[in-house]
């Protein structure tokens, strides 16, 4: 079965410095992969997806992922974070034969001024 | 476009009583997925259905628990009786085909 662990329950970065998120999957093959943001009290918002084809994707609002397949990561990366980026972010892998996600714990990220 | 529509997005009722959760998946998506948010679990997925057919009913935690999709344009999750270890954020999310899902607001249930 797949797994998927953000190892960084909070993070804090000062707004302007650049950030990265963790993302670490177990999955017998290349899964799907996603980055969803999670403002207090909203729904989740897709960030960026990966299929297959080139490994760094681009999202929105400057965000980026890239997969390793050798270190069965998906690392969210930001190069300069602003204060409006302060929430939760969740990692989700999917099976290819499958219709269901398996999302991470989560990553709170918190900006300082 | 309208995303996925969830009513209500509060919830506050008291143990025993019946709740019942909507959702409006996004037009033209032919997958619903019920999901539950809490801070011991995280984000669990309860059912889900294609062409309103529910396919997967695994994560729905117990019979008091029910949900349907009577076309494709409404779905409900419905609790009945409830108690207090349901509350949660309640997740509706929709796609076109099993991959890249949309998420409504959320209904935020407590039960007291």
């Amino acid at each position: 079965a797949q797994s998927v662990t953000q190892p960084d329950i909070h993070i804090t970065v000062s707004e302007g410095a650049s950030l990265e998120l963790r993302c670490n999957y177990s999955y017998g093959a290349t899964p799907y992969l996603f980055w969803y943001v999670q403002s207090p009290g909203q729904g989740l918002q897709l960030l960026l997806k990966y299929f297959s084809g080139d490994t760094l994707v681009q999202g929105i609002k400057g965000f980026e992922a890239e997969f390793k397949r050798s270190q069965s990561s998906f690392n969210l990366r930001k190069p300069s974070v602003h204060w409006s980026d302060a929430a939760e972010y969740f990692c989700a892998v999917g099976a290819r034969d499958g219709n269901k996600l398996v999302f991470g714990a989560g990553t709170i990220l918190r900006v300082k001024s | 476009d309208a995303g996925v529509i969830q009513s209500p997005r509060h919830e506050v009722t008291e143990m025993g009583q019946e709740v019942t959760l909507r959702c409006k998946p996004i037009s033209g998506h032919d997958y619903l997925f019920w999901y539950r948010q809490t801070m011991m679990r995280g984000l669990e997925l309860l059912i889900y259905f294609n062409n309103n057919v529910p396919i997967d009913d695994s994560g729905m935690p117990e019979d008091r628990f029910s949900a349907k999709m009577p076309n494709a344009s409404f779905s409900t999750l419905k609790i009945q009786p409830s108690e207090p270890r349901d509350s949660a954020v309640y997740f509706c999310a929709s796609s076109r085909g099993p991959r890249t899902q949309y998420f409504g607001p959320g209904t935020r249930l407590t039960v007291l």
